[in-house]
């Protein structure tokens, strides 16, 4: 089956650089996927790696290994915003699947 | 862009009564996607529809619950009965059928629903 595995949570201090890992039980997938969702708020799309490698978006980075069946997130320069939890997917023939999610705590 | 508008955005009701919650997806969006979300179970995919026609709906808990997409700019998730296990966040998104923007999913803000 279609199994993605997250720390369920990760407190890092602000200003500092944080990585959340994604690890899957499978493949023949699209891409990877990551999604953010503050308290409260709805999971929002962050980034998305088609290809192996590292996808730089602003502060955020993604990296896919497919041969490794790892994927990470990678924040630089935290701040207390980023307080939220990110979710890993990827999609199949079908509908993404969504990982557990990992709850993010920046603290001062 | 108005994005996934939901309604309601908070339902409280009675255990036993039925519950109807309406999804607007986005323009042009040919993927719709009812979502579950609660502490103990994370994100669950109840249904997907692709063109308005319901692709997989082994995601939904029980015959208690139905979906329909009438026509491309509608969705409706019915619960009846329902119960206080069914309380939770429910949330609607929309994506493009082809090509790489399928990829992303636009969710809308949600629908918290709490049975008494």
């Amino acid at each position: 089956g279609q199994s993605l595995e997250q720390p369920s949570e990760v407190t890092a201090v602000e200003g500092a650089i944080v990585q959340i890992n994604c690890t899957y039980q499978t493949s023949g997938f699209y891409g990877l996927s990551w999604y953010q969702q503050h308290d409260g708020g709805a999971p929002t799309f962050l980034s998305y790696n088609a290809l192996d490698g590292l996808e730089e978006t602003g502060r955020f980075s993604s990296f896919l290994s497919r041969s490794d069946s790892y994927g990470y997130l990678l924040l630089q320069e935290l701040q207390m915003k980023d307080s939220a939890s990110y979710f890993c997917a990827v999609r199949f023939r079908g509908p993404l699947v969504f990982g557990k999610g990992t709850r993010l705590s920046v603290i001062a | 862009d108005a994005g996934v508008i939901q309604s309601p955005r908070h339902e409280v009701t009675e255990m036993g009564q039925e519950v109807t919650l309406r999804c607007k997806p986005i323009s042009g969006h040919n993927s719709l996607f009812w979502y579950r979300q609660t502490m103990m179970r994370g994100l669950e995919l109840l249904i997907y529809f692709n063109n308005n026609v319901p692709i997989d709906d082994s995601g939904m808990p029980e015959d208690r619950f139905s979906a329909k997409m009438p026509n491309a700019s509608f969705s409706t998730l019915k619960i009846q009965p329902s119960e206080p296990r069914d309380s939770a966040v429910y949330f609607c998104a929309s994506s493009p059928l082809r090509g790489l923007s399928q990829e992303t999913q636009y969710f809308g803000p949600g629908t918290r629903l709490l049975v008494l």
